[in-house]
This record gives C-alpha cells, sequence and structure tokens, in this order.
C-alpha cells in the first residue's frame, strides 16, 4: 500500500535554529498538508498545498514558516528560528481527490524537540 | 471557526463490551472521517462519510454521519484488547481547500 514517507523520525535542535522536515506524498496524490500534534493536544492544521502554492494556512503558519515542494517529489516544512513551543510531532499528508472526497493518508510523523 | 468536540475522552471497558463514541459540532461539514492512531504514529483513515444520515460498517465498526452532517458516531460491537487505541474524528472545512479539523480524540483501552 502506498505510503507518506516522512524523515527524520526525530529531530531536536537548539532553540533559534533553523530545521526542515521532509516529506515524500503519494506519488499520484496533488494535495499536501502539514499538520502538528503538540504532545496530549488536538492534531492542528498548519498549511494545505496545491498546484505548487499555499492554499490555506492557519494562524499558527506565521513568518517562520514555510513549505516547498522543491524537486516533484519531495514537499518539506521549514522553521526559520524554532522556539520551544514549536516542539510537536509534525505530520504530512497527502490527498487525492475521488468524486469529491478526498482520502487522506498521513506519514508517521517527525517529533521535534527544541531545547 | 469550525470546532469538533469528541465524548467521551477516554473509555476504559471489557474485552466484550460494546461502546459508542460521539463527535458532535454545532457547524456543519461536507464529510466526515475517522481515524485511529497508534502512539508515535500518524493518524491512519477508518471511513469517511459524505451523506447526511450515512451508517458505514468495517467489521465490527459502525460510523453514522447525522441527518444535519454536524455530528457523528463511532459504534464498536464486541470491543476486543486489539481495538485499543486513539480514535480521531475530523471534518473537512468550509475552505474547501481540503483541511481537517480534528477532534481532542478518544482513547479506548480495552481490558483482557
Amino acid at each position: 500500500e502506498p505510503e507518506v514517507t516522512q524523515t527524520p523520525s526525530h529531530q531536536v535542535t537548539q532553540m533559534g535554529q533553523e530545521v526542515i522536515l521532509r516529506c515524500v506524498p503519494i506519488s499520484n496524490h496533488l494535495y499536501f498538508y502539514w499538520y502538528r500534534q503538540i504532545l496530549g493536544q488536538k492534531v492542528e492544521f498548519l498549511v494545505s498545498f496545491y498546484n505548487n502554492e499555499i492554499s490555506e494556512k492557519s494562524e499558527i503558519f506565521d513568518d517562520q514558516f514555510s513549505v516547498e515542494r522543491p524537486d516533484g517529489s519531495n514537499f518539506t516544512l521549514k522553521i526559520r528560528s524554532t522556539k520551544l513551543e514549536d516542539s510537536a510531532m509534525y505530520f504530512c499528508a497527502s490527498s487525492g481527490k475521488t468524486g469529491g472526497v478526498r482520502g487522506y493518508t498521513f506519514g508517521s510523523g517527525t517529533r521535534l524537540t527544541v531545547v | 471557526t469550525q470546532l469538533l468536540e469528541q465524548s467521551p475522552q477516554f473509555l476504559s471497558i471489557q474485552e466484550g463490551e460494546n461502546l459508542t463514541v460521539y463527535c458532535n459540532s454545532s457547524s456543519v461539514f461536507s464529510s466526515l472521517q475517522w481515524y485511529r492512531q497508534e502512539p508515535g504514529e500518524g493518524p491512519v483513515l477508518l471511513v469517511t462519510v459524505v451523506t447526511g444520515g450515512e451508517v458505514k460498517k468495517l467489521k465490527r465498526l459502525t460510523f453514522q454521519f447525522g441527518d444535519a452532517r454536524k455530528d457523528s458516531s463511532l459504534h464498536i460491537t464486541a470491543a476486543q484488547p486489539g481495538d485499543t487505541g486513539l480514535y480521531l474524528c475530523a471534518g473537512h472545512g468550509s475552505s474547501n481547500t481540503g483541511k481537517l479539523i480534528f477532534g481532542q480524540g478518544t482513547t479506548l483501552q480495552v481490558k483482557p
């Protein structure tokens, strides 16, 4: 079964450093997303991406965050200057569109720890 | 702001018992999905319901979408220890960008 692959599985970084979280979505999917889940809290939407541009972003997704699909297969989330409160599980997801209902597949996540 | 509230947040039952998890909102959703999430893993899609009143079955799991498309339920018959996990409901937001709005989840423990 096709998978969404995320690397690394765990990243520890110092506050103020830049991090790039990587994702390889399912190859024939057209829509790409990042979500995050702070320990013990809800899964929260960060950004959706379609046709090489952001289609929607949440209030969390401020100027410190950016996304890119650099080569047609990878989908990256960059946090420019990490803060302690950015510590969370970050999930990449991709979806196709069948009959107007999108089937989502999530990756296994990257656990980001900011120290 | 669209919100989804799940109840109960925690449920601990004996093997063989039945249970129902609820997902409620004051907003209408175009569709609603149920996921299961294991510790340290991403959510795995169980089902998508689209039509008001729709009922879908997945073995011992029965999913229902409310007539007004504001609520949903997950019913498990004869629960087994393998059903233990975190169950999440998520609705498609009104923006049509594919954004999902998640409930806070229901942690289910089924004891042998």
